[in-house]
């Protein structure tokens, strides 16, 4: 089995500073994605990439960067963090096809915290 | 787009008690069909999935059932232990190609009492 590895687990960071969210996986998967998660509100799609170098807009890509540098990794920028963005971060990745009904695998999930 | 509506939002339990989470989903064209589960700290870990074909599926304590017509998709569980409180998360898929994105729903908090 393969495995996604988000770091760090915590993030604490200042208002307006540029924060970043690293994800590696081994799956050897295509598509990969972010996702925001706060309480009550289920998870929101900030970008996915279907390939490397690949990059779309979710529904909630608003002040965030994203950058697809090889296959197996995916980042995630907060261009200038805000403390209404405290929320846990959740990657994933799938292989991206019809056949595996794109089954989604995720990671532990990364917790901004912004003072 | 899809949308998909799951309740209720919270549910406590005792254990041994049966418990079921609902989702809605809108486009008839949805194919796939999964449910998540998430432990406190941790990210969503596939519980079963279900294709269009499938009306029914079991597994370890629990039965998903799929109505195509009524757009309905649901979470059994027959006699809920400690063990099973968590966050539940149904999500659907359409079966078109090139659709990457699952519509997920909001997430049910199952709390079983010993």
């Amino acid at each position: 089995g393969g495995i996604i590895t988000q770091t760090p687990k915590f993030l604490i960071g200042q208002e307006g500073q540029k924060l970043t969210l690293k994800c590696q996986q081994n799956f050897n998967h295509d598509t990969m994605y972010w996702y925001r998660q706060d309480s009550g509100k289920g998870l929101r799609l900030i970008y996915y990439s279907i390939t490397e170098n690949d990059l779309q807009k979710g529904d909630l890509s608003e002040g965030y960067d994203a950058s697809r540098e090889k296959k197996s990794s995916f980042s995630l920028t907060v261009t200038s963090a805000q403390k209404n963005e405290m929320a846990v971060f959740l990657c994933a990745s799938s292989m991206g096809d019809n056949l595996s009904g794109n089954t989604l695998y995720f990671g532990e999930g990364s917790r901004l915290i912004v003072v | 787009g899809e949308q998909v509506e799951q309740r209720p939002p919270h549910l406590s339990v005792r254990e041994g008690d049966s418990a079921v989470i609902i989702c809605t989903y809108t486009d008839p064209n949805s194919y796939y069909f999964f449910w998540y589960k998430q432990e406190p700290g941790a990210g969503l870990q596939l519980l079963m999935k279900v294709f269009s074909s499938t009306e029914i599926n079991e597994g370890q304590g629990f039965t998903v059932l799929l109505n195509k017509k009524d757009k309905q998709l649901s979470l059994n569980l027959t006699a809920a232990h400690p063990g099973d409180s968590a966050v539940y998360f149904c999500a659907v898929s359409p079966t078109s190609g090139g659709n990457y994105k699952p519509t997920f729903g909001k997430g049910t908090s199952l709390v079983v009492h010993p």
